[in-house]
């Protein structure tokens, strides 16, 4: 059982170019979610999905699209890369505990320059 | 975009000691996580509370979700260098379950 994992774990790109982020959860979540985490900002969440073939935006999803064509799967796309995009990003998954709550499990994350 | 408000910034501690953190919020929460997160990491779940007033701990941390439901704290008991981290604290708000995070406590632990 590997939870959450993330590719690639580091990448450069020039500014302008694409590139896709793989997130994968092998615990049967129905919820995922992608973060960016910046220098004393905190996590701000990019784009979730509340299951396979549904997403949503969240606090900061200009610049970003996602697909979940699988379950067990979160993609992030980068279609035109800025330096602003610069940042760590994580990937989480939760499922919700009727009558308790949620937790959300995160991946190791992938770091992102911009150049 | 809303942030919990997380206290202290930052910590410098003797090993041994205590350290206590803490997170408000002007929005009432029906979950408060608190997660820690190494260098290079992604966050790991330390401690979860789903009920106001609820008191929880995880070996030597120990993690209260306020009776108002708009603050939680944590606390670490005779910290020892592997403590060292960021500490984040999140709260989950009702209808779909979105984390809303704190800025974070950075500890440091002295030998």
């Amino acid at each position: 059982n590997a939870g959450v994992t993330q590719t690639p774990k580091f990448r450069v790109l020039k500014t302008g170019q694409s590139m896709t982020l793989l997130c994968a959860q092998d615990m049967n979540h129905e919820y995922m979610y992608w973060y960016r985490q910046d220098p004393g900002m905190g996590l701000r969440l990019i784009h979730y999905s509340v299951g396979e073939g549904t997403t949503a935006k969240g606090e900061v999803p200009d610049g970003y699209n996602v697909s979940r064509l699988k379950k067990q799967n979160f993609l992030l796309g980068l279609e035109s890369a800025a330096p602003s995009q610069t940042s760590v990003y994580f990937c989480a998954s939760s499922t919700p505990l009727a009558g308790v709550g949620e937790t959300q499990y995160f991946g190791p994350g992938t770091r992102l320059l911009v150049l | 975009g809303q942030q919990l408000n997380q206290s202290p910034q930052s910590m410098f501690i003797q090993e041994g000691e205590d350290v206590s953190m803490n997170c408000t919020s002007s929005s009432i929460f029906n979950t408060w996580l608190w997660y820690k997160q190494d260098p290079g990491e992604g966050p790991v779940l330390l401690i979860a509370l789903y009920k106001a007033g609820e008191l929880t701990s995880n070996g030597r941390l120990t993690a209260q979700f306020g009776i108002t439901r708009k603050d939680s704290f944590l606390n670490i008991s005779a910290s020892i260098p592997s403590d060292v981290g960021i500490y984040f604290c999140a709260g989950l708000g009702t209808g779909f379950q979105k984390l809303v995070f704190g800025t974070g406590t950075r500890l440091l632990v002295s030998p």
